[in-house]
């Protein structure tokens, strides 16, 4: 089963605009950390948000804020007035206890596009 | 300022021949590097950890005998990509962390083309 759901491939947003990209997870563990990191083309991962599980306020970072709905397992991001640096792709990320400590697993990734 | 250098950015090779990916932590003793591969349009999955002084942990179904990992030093890991196969052609990145619950951060990449 899979760990980290994104249902957005692509999404598309007008410069200025705010955005949201979903994110859900699953996961047994009651410590647990989730974190957004974005792609652009030239294949670096950018951290973006880091949002742990016993964090009772959402977490920001100056133009990202994370949407954390524990109960429902969610942990949307929101890109308040995107600019056209912003088109990358999107991933979700959850750190899990592993056999031999602690992993990261990503999910599929959402492609953010912002049109001017 | 980059916590991690990855070497080299991009490389092309021919079949049967190995290349060996350097990734080096900057500014912090990493006793344990973690390599992930990315085949075009997909997510992140990950390969192996790296472990300073000893053997790597592989994934499930990644061949130890072909992606050869070592960690010499608590700055530098290197995965060797041995008898490289077009299948082989891939995105690779390595990544740190400075403790059990920091983010990880991310090398550059390697973009391996296969010929």
């Amino acid at each position: 089963a899979q760990k980290i759901t994104q249902t957005q491939p692509g999404m598309f947003v007008q410069e200025k605009e705010a955005v949201t990209l979903d994110c859900t997870y699953d996961t047994s563990d009651q410590s647990y950390g989730l974190f957004w990191y974005k792609q652009p083309s030239s294949g670096e991962m950018i951290f973006l948000i880091y949002q742990g599980s016993y964090d009772e306020q959402n977490a920001t970072e100056g133009r990202y804020s994370l949407n954390f709905q524990k109960a429902r397992k969610s942990a949307n991001l929101v890109i308040s007035a995107s600019q056209l640096g912003d088109s990358a792709m999107y991933f979700c990320a959850m750190r899990e206890r592993w056999d031999y400590g602690q992993n990261f697993v990503f999910g599929p990734g959402t492609r953010l596009s912002v049109l001017p | 300022g980059a916590v991690v250098s990855q070497h080299p950015s991009w490389v092309i090779c021919k079949s049967g021949t190995s290349v060996k990916i350097e990734c080096r932590s900057l500014d912090f003793q990493a006793t344990t590097m973690f390599w992930y591969r990315q085949f075009p349009k997909q997510s992140l999955m990950l390969m192996a950890t790296s472990n300073e002084g000893s053997k790597a942990t592989y994934e499930q179904g990644v061949e130890k005998d072909k992606f050869l990992i070592n960690h010499a030093s608590l700055t530098l890991s290197t995965l060797t990509v041995t008898s490289a196969h077009p299948e082989d052609s891939s995105f690779y990145i390595c990544s740190v962390r400075r403790a059990e619950d920091s983010p990880l951060h991310f090398g550059n990449g390697t973009r391996l083309t296969v010929t």
